[in-house]
């Protein structure tokens, strides 16, 4: 089936930093995908989503200029948290569409990222 | 805007005692409803699609069920690897953006 590849699973770092989280669709060309946040106990909130070769969409409270999102190519998405802070700890996922019409969307791994 | 309520929140269950989890919603058209599961840190897998009401999907120990309003998944003989949490989705008209419900967090004891 559809594999969505993220990396990387955990990451810490320090306040004020940059991280990039990368999600890679492995055997299909993902021309949609979607990044969530989710905190615990809590559902996933959809942050954006992007288009290859077009400028994402934020959903409404999301900052583009903190959450930076490159969808540069069909199987490659990227998020970059930029200027972490101990706020932006969550879990990050992403998700992208397998088939068109409804279909079904495969989802990444997750990263966990804690900002120290 | 769309709407999905799941529940209950939490379910422990004896291992062989089946229950169902409930996910309500509300949406100006669905294009399809969807259930996931995901165990702690992992990211969710696909479980279920459901189109229109009346339709049913079944798949080992889990049977997913649509009507106009809610649908139902249920859980028959559970078994420890089952202990997951559940969740539900719905696809409105105008895109192809998932709106997610809470989850429901089951515990199934040996």
């Amino acid at each position: 089936g559809a594999v969505v590849s993220q990396h990387p699973s955990w990451v810490i770092c320090k306040s004020g930093t940059s991280v990039k989280i990368e999600c890679r669709s492995l055997d299909f060309q993902a021309t949609t995908m979607f990044w969530y946040r989710q905190f615990p106990k809590q559902s996933l909130m959809l942050m954006a989503t992007s288009n290859e070769g077009s400028k994402a969409t934020y959903e409404q409270g999301v900052e583009k200029d903190k959450f930076l999102i490159n969808h540069a190519s069909l199987t490659l998405s990227t998020l970059t948290v930029t200027s972490a802070h101990p706020e932006d700890s969550s879990f990050y996922i992403c998700s992208a569409r397998v088939s068109t019409g409804p279909g079904s969307y495969t989802f990444g791994s997750g990263t966990r990222l804690t900002v120290v | 805007e769309d709407q999905v309520t799941q529940s209950p929140e939490a379910l422990r269950l004896q291992e062989g005692e089946s229950s169902s989890l409930n996910c309500s919603y509300t949406v100006s058209g669905l294009r399809g409803l969807f259930w996931y599961r995901q165990d702690p840190g992992k990211g969710p897998e696909f479980l279920f699609t459901l189109y229109s009401a009346g339709e049913e999907k079944e798949k080992e120990r889990l049977k997913a069920t649509l009507t106009k309003k809610e649908s139902f998944l249920h859980i028959t003989a559970p078994k420890p690897e089952d202990s997951a949490t559940y969740l539900c989705a719905v696809q409105g008209p105008h895109d192809y953006k998932l709106s997610f419900g809470a989850g429901t967090t089951v515990t199934v004891r040996a």
